[in-house]
């Protein structure tokens, strides 16, 4: 059962446009979200998240939407440079207790490839 | 500030055979968590060590089984290897905060049966 969804295995984006991956849930008890990058050979780098209670959060060139009542959320990325191409983790977590640091649920992966 | 270190970077084990992977977690992480990713897929959830204690367990067999130490380093045994074994098994480290989810991985071992 797959709770965490990224339906796009690529995505091809010229220098300068914006990127949007996109990512769905299942699992409605999931209260935080969070987007990695990963390069070859490199574990995952943590870009940004956002807690349920939000719709949008924003830093610098990324920008994460989320949308409850569709369990749906993107990652933009404006505008887009070669530096950026790397496949991008969509993860969720759900609250256990206070203070504790639950465990992710991860999709598949999309690659980004950002053209010249 | 060093960030999550793993050792070894890759490993080549034959079927049947036991391994051990380590991990050092960032500087003032006290929480570890391990993760299996296999060709093409995303990370899965092995488990998670706090405090020395395993907090949380994905669904994988009793092969799979951990250790945290004192200085919140950890380690990830894998028993009775199988040929499914292969894969890159990441550590991420957190710490304990009310406002913190995020974890912060290492660059991975990866692990060739054979």
């Amino acid at each position: 059962d797959q709770q965490v969804k990224q339906n796009s295995p690529s995505l091809s984006v010229q220098e300068g446009r914006i990127s949007i991956l996109n990512c769905d849930y299942t699992n409605s008890m999931f209260d935080y979200f969070l987007w990695y990058k990963k390069y070859p050979a490199e574990g995952p780098t943590f870009l940004i998240s956002i807690s349920s209670i939000k719709d949008k959060n924003e830093d610098g060139r990324f920008t994460v939407f989320l949308n409850k009542s569709a369990k749906h959320l993107s990652l933009h990325i404006v505008p887009s440079q070669p530096g950026d191409s790397a496949v991008y983790f969509c993860a969720a977590s759900r609250s256990i207790n206070t203070g504790t640091a639950s465990k992710l649920t991860f999709g598949t992966g999309t690659r980004l490839q950002v053209t010249l | 500030d060093a960030g999550v270190t793993q050792s070894p970077t890759h490993l080549i084990k034959t079927r049947g055979q036991q391994v051990t992977l380590r991990c050092s977690p960032k500087s003032g992480h006290d929480t570890v968590s391990w993760y299996q990713q296999a060709l093409g897929q995303g990370p899965q959830f092995i488990f998670q060590y706090y405090e020395e204690e395993e907090r949380q367990r994905g669904n994988f067999p009793d092969r799979f089984s951990g250790h945290q130490f004192p200085n919140y380093s950890s380690e990830l045994n894998v028993n009775a290897l199988l040929l499914g074994d292969s894969a890159l098994y990441l550590c991420a480290s957190s710490w304990t905060s009310e406002s913190s989810y995020e974890q912060y991985f290492g660059p991975g071992t990866r692990l060739t049966v054979t």
